[in-house]
């Protein structure tokens, strides 16, 4: 399985750019990465998937350098309601049997 | 589209007793996960069914817990007895298939504190 590394922990101001890098050396060649969210009391919230380049939808982008050996989960002009954990994950092969392993996770801080 | 239900959503047991959780996955998922996560801690993978057969449960303590999910649709996780380290959140998830290019839509969980 493909081990992720990320920053244990971020602060940031209401309104700026966050950029989340992770770290997954030994990524395959049919991974996918993905990204979930999670508020205390909730379960982790998909937030975006890519393979490679980039890409964006109405919540994030994310960027994907072309040897995919790390990611980066941008997230524009965060508000208070962006403080939670992210995950970064890479998935087992397309045959389908091997299970997203979960880090330690990111926990964002967004301060007022 | 209904999400992944749980319940019960919290549960205070004392140690030694047994407690189970329900889930019910999206209509037409085929995979199925149970997590487990501790304070703190990324969600830990207990079990994942495909459809109603096991695909991994190298992680599930075996003495202790146990999974089913009947009829390839809902799922129920079963500890007995249970022990103070158990205290944690149990996440459901599922998603369409299994392989890594799906997404995987997790429940709210239930939370166990036991005593």
């Amino acid at each position: 399985l493909a081990k992720t590394t990320q920053p244990i922990s971020m602060d940031s101001y209401e309104g700026q750019e966050v950029n989340i890098t992770c770290s997954h050396n030994n990524i395959a060649t049919n991974d996918y990465i993905t990204w979930y969210q999670q508020f205390p009391s909730q379960g982790p919230r998909f937030i975006i998937q890519g393979y490679k380049t980039k890409v964006t939808n109405e919540v994030a982008s994310l960027f994907i350098p072309a040897d995919r050996k790390s990611s980066t989960l941008s997230l524009p002009r965060v508000s208070l309601s962006d403080t939670a954990v992210y995950y970064c994950l890479v998935g087992g092969p397309n045959s389908g049997n091997t299970p997203l392993v979960f880090g330690k996770g990111t926990r964002l801080s967004v301060i007022a | 589209e209904a999400g992944v239900a749980q319940s019960p959503r919290y549960k205070i047991i004392e140690k030694r007793q047994s407690v189970a959780f329900w889930c019910n996955p999206i209509s037409g998922h085929a995979t199925l996960y149970w997590y487990q996560q501790i304070l703190g801690q990324g969600p830990k993978l207990l079990i994942q069914f495909q459809n109603n057969g096991v695909v991994d449960d190298s992680q599930l303590p075996k003495d202790r817990f146990s999974a089913e999910r009947l009829k390839g649709v809902d799922s129920t996780l079963k500890i007995q007895p249970a022990k103070l380290e158990d205290s944690a959140v149990y996440l459901c998830a599922s998603s369409l298939r299994a392989s890594s290019g799906n997404t995987i839509y997790f429940g709210e969980g239930s939370w166990l504190t036991v005593v």
